[in-house]
């Protein structure tokens, strides 16, 4: 089976920096992601990471320690626009080839 | 990229009866998945459709339960047999295009109440 460990919240406020943090237990591994849901609205994809390292993407950047099974999304220069919630998600293998599974997500509060 | 629609977008159901849930994608894909979200929730998946044949059933879902179809590369429906209230929930199908092996794309969602 699978298990996806995020923080539930996170607050910050505009301007800040914030690291949310993903452990993972899968019996197979393609890549850890990131996807961003504001309220009412469709998951989006942020990042990928299938190496260990540092992966930047204008204000967003997602690392990978496959080693330790973790991962993190961090945050620079917090907008209010930023306020949603994160989910990590593994690519695992099932019957039907590889699947994304999801953790339960957390909910960033951004304040002004 | 992919644009996905999904068709209703929400429905009020009567306990005991069936719904139809429809997605169309803008274009082919190579695999597609349907989850299911409670409000405030993480994302479940039920299963993935493959073209042509069954779809897989990930732990706790049935096929008489969720029957889905998937005719094509753009279309699939999954259909809630014999609703009850705790099948009230979100779904959305998610598909992965053509020429990437990892970005999901995700529908807006049919927004599900059982009465």
């Amino acid at each position: 089976g699978q298990s996806l460990e995020q923080p539930s919240e996170v607050t910050a406020v505009e301007g800040a920096i914030v690291q949310i943090n993903c452990t993972y237990q899968t019996s197979g591994f393609y890549g850890l992601s990131w996807y961003q849901q504001h309220d009412g609205g469709a998951p989006t994809f942020l990042s990928y990471n299938a190496l260990d390292g540092l992966e930047e993407t204008g204000r967003f950047s997602s690392f990978l320690s496959r080693s330790d099974s973790y991962g993190y999304l961090l945050l620079q220069e917090l907008q209010m626009k930023d306020s949603a919630s994160y989910f990590c998600a593994v690519r695992d293998l099932n019957q039907a080839g590889t699947a994304l599974i999801f953790g339960k997500g957390t909910t960033l509060s951004v304040s002004s | 990229s992919a644009v996905i629609s999904q068709k209703p977008s929400r429905d009020i159901c009567q306990r005991g009866t069936s719904l139809t849930i429809q997605c169309q994608v803008d274009s082919q894909v190579t695999m597609m998945f349907w989850y299911r979200q409670q409000p405030g929730q993480s994302l479940t998946l039920i299963a993935t459709a493959n073209q042509g044949s069954e779809a897989t059933y990930e732990s706790g879902f049935v096929i008489d339960k969720f029957p889905i179809s998937r005719p094509n590369l753009t279309f699939s429906t999954l259909t809630v047999s014999n609703m009850s209230p705790e099948d009230s929930s979100i779904y959305l199908c998610s598909v992965v295009p053509q020429g990437s092996s990892y970005e999901q794309y995700f529908g807006p969602g049919t927004r599900l109440t059982v009465t």
